[in-house]
């Protein structure tokens, strides 16, 4: 089974500036992904980045890269130059690769950016 | 364009009252799943299939119906609706092949009252 932590609810960062949503996460599975999505007000579900167990560098998109620290099982987003768009709800989720495809999500990150 | 289109985006109806929402995919994909997403919770699994004809529960099945006749299309049918239904639901599909990668639909706000 799979269990993703975020502790942070809520999170306040000054535009133009970096800020780091928490994730850590629990597994058995060897094998495994790591993704970060973006929900905005509207609803939809917005894939930002993916990092697998097995990737030997963190993953980078854009502004947006993730901090993977294996031993610490802690799968960190962060986001480079906040922008006002970026206020959204953060989800850290996870796959394990020996079990059914199934994507479990933490219960999100509530990011606002301040002008 | 690649996308997972689900049908309608916004329900209200009322207990008891059998429905449908429909979810379709042009990927080929093999690998179907629906969420629902309530708040302070994430989202959670329902059912999933791995192809045509193999479907099976996920996290939280109890009171929904799924059937996997096509490869495309991935319906959620609720019998009989109840008010602790009432989410944001989501479809999802994805090729088996790593890095795994699931697209998401647009989401169906279901209210039931």
């Amino acid at each position: 089974a799979q269990k993703i932590t975020q502790t942070q609810p809520g999170m306040f960062v000054q535009e133009k500036e970096a800020v780091t949503l928490d994730c850590t996460y629990d597994t058995s599975d060897q094998s495994y992904g790591l993704f970060w999505y973006k929900q905005p007000s509207s609803g939809e579900m917005i894939f930002l980045i993916y990092q697998g167990s097995y990737d030997e560098q963190n993953a980078t998109e854009g502004r947006y890269s993730l901090n993977f620290q294996k031993a610490r099982k802690s799968a960190n987003l962060v986001i480079s130059a906040s922008q006002l768009g970026d206020s959204a709800m953060y989800f850290c989720a996870m796959v394990g690769y020996g079990s059914n495809y199934k994507l479990t999500f933490g219960k999100g990150t509530l990011l606002t950016v301040n002008p | 364009e690649a996308q997972v289109t689900q049908n309608p985006r916004y329900l209200i109806t009322v207990t008891g009252k059998k429905l449908t929402v429909t979810c379709s995919q042009n990927m080929n994909h093999e690998y179907m799943s629906w969420y629902r997403q309530d708040p302070g919770l994430g989202l959670r699994q329902i059912y999933y299939s791995m192809n045509v004809e193999v479907t099976d529960k996920g996290d939280v099945p109890e009171g929904y119906k799924v059937s996997r006749k096509e490869k495309r299309n991935f319906p959620l049918i609720l019998e009989s609706p109840s008010p602790n239904q009432t989410s944001l639901y989501f479809c999802a599909s994805s090729l088996y092949k790593r890095p795994w990668r699931p697209y998401f639909g647009p989401g169906t706000r279901l209210t039931v009252t």
